[in-house]
């Protein structure tokens, strides 16, 4: 049983095209984060948050913590925003999704 | 600020070779460390922990092992390497639990 799960697993969108990660995980959580896996395979962190919404540039990071949901947004996607997108939990120790895989067409 | 630097960066090693991967950390003291795996298409594998000097945890049982020499500085070994621990390995670090962590560049292991 996966603590962390994601869809969908891949995800090609147009260049413009609003796009929408989903996490759900089944664990009581101190924090959730969002993190981007480059096809180099360098992993930046993107978000860590508790509760509520967080923005930056055009992500946008939700999460419900009743409903045990969080998702990842991007706004106007672009090229360059191909990459995994990977939620990650921690609750004792870090839980990780598989990824979501997002290749954005021009 | 603080940097992670993993090395190196790809490795090709035949089965039965050991292994010596090295990550240390700069600009920060008494960081959390971690040893991932990704084997490919699949999601981060916690290997190892460390909150201190010496202090090692492991997460899954396998033929490495984890050393913590110095404060920053995580070493990843091998006495012989399996087909099996092919993969791309990260390190990283957080101030503390559940803190954001940051990743080092990772290294690509491949056993023949």
């Amino acid at each position: 049983k996966n603590e962390v799960e994601q869809s969908p697993q891949n995800l090609t969108a147009q260049e413009g095209e609003f796009i929408t990660i989903n996490c759900s995980y089944s664990v009581g959580i101190s924090a959730l984060h969002w993190l981007q896996q480059h096809p180099g395979g360098g992993i930046v962190s993107l978000f860590m948050l508790s509760s509520g919404k967080k923005k930056h540039g055009r992500l946008i990071a939700t999460i419900n913590i009743q409903e045990k949901h969080s998702s990842l947004h991007i706004t106007a996607s672009h090229p360059r925003d191909s990459a995994v997108y990977i939620c990650s939990l921690y609750k004792y120790q870090f839980y990780f999704g598989t990824g979501t895989s997002l290749t954005v067409i021009p | 600020s603080q940097t992670i630097h993993q090395w190196p960066a790809t490795l090709v090693q035949p089965v039965g070779s050991p292994l010596s991967l090295e990550c240390t950390v700069e600009g920060t003291s008494n960081p959390n460390l971690y040893w991932y795996r990704q084997a490919a298409g699949r999601g981060l594998q916690l290997l190892f922990y460390s909150v201190g000097i010496g202090q090692i945890s492991s997460e899954v049982p396998q033929n490495l092992s984890a050393s913590r020499p110095q404060d920053r500085q995580f070493i990843l070994s091998s006495k012989k390497l399996l087909l099996s621990d092919s993969g791309f390995y990260l390190c990283a670090w957080t101030p503390g639990p559940g803190r954001e962590q940051f990743f080092g560049p990772g290294t690509r292991l491949t056993v023949l």
